[in-house]
């Protein structure tokens, strides 16, 4: 199994831009996240997934979208890109909620200038 | 909003010793999980303590789950180079929403 993949590994946005940050799991999970990790400020939520077709808004939502058409993809879309979302992106995926395991991706480093 | 605390956010010490990490909120957590996250990768999952008073052994890591579950602490016993990395710990509320995040203590073990 290769797990929750991530691409792309490094992306530079201009302000404005637009892009998609895809993930991908190989485990069934229904359950799938996105975080964002800024310097010295932990994980953040941004959206969850608990199952194909259904999204919902984490902590931090403003300025993304995402949409779960399959088990297996979760895309996360910036539409206009700005500074403030210059980050390192995590998608996670687990088999089920609260405490069970959330599995990492390796992330997605994106600087927007 | 619910808020976990970690200290201290840096720890550098010497190869042999022992240290403990501190998680601390004061919400309630149905349960507590700790990562480890080694630079350019993403974090990994080393223990999940749902009882309250709980205690877990990871070879030379200890895990402890508070008694009204606010807080939790990872003492290391014998810190090698190899423990370096970010300690995360994660409280889980139970639902759907994904984990709550510390800060993170940034380890590092000098040889």
């Amino acid at each position: 199994n290769a797990g929750v993949t991530q691409t792309p590994k490094f992306r530079i946005l201009k302000i404005g831009q637009s892009m998609t940050l895809q993930c991908a799991q190989d485990m069934n999970h229904n359950y799938m996240y996105w975080y964002r990790q800024d310097p010295g400020m932990g994980l953040k939520l941004i959206y969850y997934s608990v199952g194909a077709g259904i999204t919902d808004k984490g902590e931090v939502p403003n300025g993304y979208n995402v949409s779960r058409s399959t088990t297996e993809d979760f895309p996360l879309r910036l539409e206009l890109a700005a500074p403030s979302q210059t980050s390192v992106y995590f998608c996670a995926s687990s088999y089920g909620p609260g405490q069970e395991t959330q599995y990492f991706g390796p992330g997605t480093r994106l600087l927007v200038l | 909003t619910q808020l976990l605390e970690q200290s201290p956010q840096f720890l550098s010490i010497q190869e042999g010793e022992n240290l403990t990490v501190y998680c601390n909120s004061s919400s309630v957590f149905s349960s507590l999980q700790w990562y480890r996250q080694e630079p350019g990768e993403g974090p990994v999952l080393l223990v999940t303590v749902v009882t309250g008073g709980e205690v877990k052994k990871l070879k030379r890591l200890t895990f402890q789950f508070g008694d009204a579950r606010k807080d939790s602490s990872l003492h290391i016993t014998a810190a090698q180079p190899g423990d370096t990395g970010l300690y995360l710990c994660a409280g889980g509320g139970g639902g759907a929403d994904g984990l709550t995040f510390g800060k993170g203590t940034h380890l590092i073990i000098q040889p």
